[in-house]
């Protein structure tokens, strides 16, 4: 079946510009999550979804940066005033579930290049 | 807080061979980890998921080992092979929903 896609696959932006990152999870899976990994850096955290609910917010960066889950299926992260420091490669999962029996199964990701 | 730390961050071998990759993990309080591989340019495929009630999982030429008191995983792969390149991350799921990853392994099997 299909897995997670995102897109764009890649984007340039100037600094100082707002961009859209889309996921669209696995089909049925009530969980979806969202990571950022920088050139030479591990992969971290931002955000994670249970439904259309996102109940810790701890791992954004900051306040320039947001995500929002409609019909518990397809999620946006929206980055504002973009800055050089945000380029990055973000990366979407989904899980069936929360649980932890369940695996993460990822997306190819977006490639965000700010300049 | 919990830290995740791959050894060795590169690795290089001859096809054929066979290997293991190590993780090690800083509070053994998990409650499972999963292990990905993670080709150039591409997103994670999942390998093999560990619950903390676990010692082992196997798939294929994969096996891969947790003993949660050290804080260590390790994979082993079986008669390496060319499609095996990649790079090789470990992550850990631990008092919340996220995973903390390590800074993964590359590896490069020789033909």
């Amino acid at each position: 079946g299909a897995g997670v896609s995102q897109s764009p696959s890649n984007k340039v932006t100037e600094k100082g510009k707002d961009v859209e990152l889309r996921c669209d999870p696995i089909s049925g899976h009530t969980a979806l999550y969202w990571y950022r990994q920088s050139l030479g850096q591990g992969l971290e955290f931002l955000i994670y979804f249970q439904g259309n609910s996102a109940p810790d917010k701890s791992g954004l960066p900051s306040d320039r940066f947001s995500a929002e889950r409609t019909g518990g299926s397809v999620s946006t992260l929206t980055i504002q005033r973009t800055q050089q420091e945000d380029s990055a490669v973000y990366l979407c999962a989904s899980s069936p579930s929360l649980g932890a029996e369940y695996e993460q199964y990822f997306g190819p990701g977006t490639r965000l290049t700010v300049t | 807080k919990q830290e995740v730390t791959q050894i060795p961050a590169a690795l290089s071998v001859p096809e054929g061979e066979n290997l293991v990759l190590n993780c090690s993990f800083t509070d053994s309080a998990i409650y499972n980890l999963q292990w990905f591989r993670q080709d150039p340019g591409k997103g994670l495929t999942s390998l093999l998921l560990i619950q903390s009630s676990q010692r082992e999982q196997t798939s294929g030429r994969l096996n891969a080992s947790l003993d949660k008191s050290s804080g260590r995983s390790t994979l082993y792969i079986a008669a390496s092979q060319p499609g095996d390149s990649a790079t090789y991350l470990c992550a850990v799921r631990s008092g919340t929903y996220k995973y903390i990853f390590g800074t993964g392994t590359r590896l490069k099997v020789l033909a």
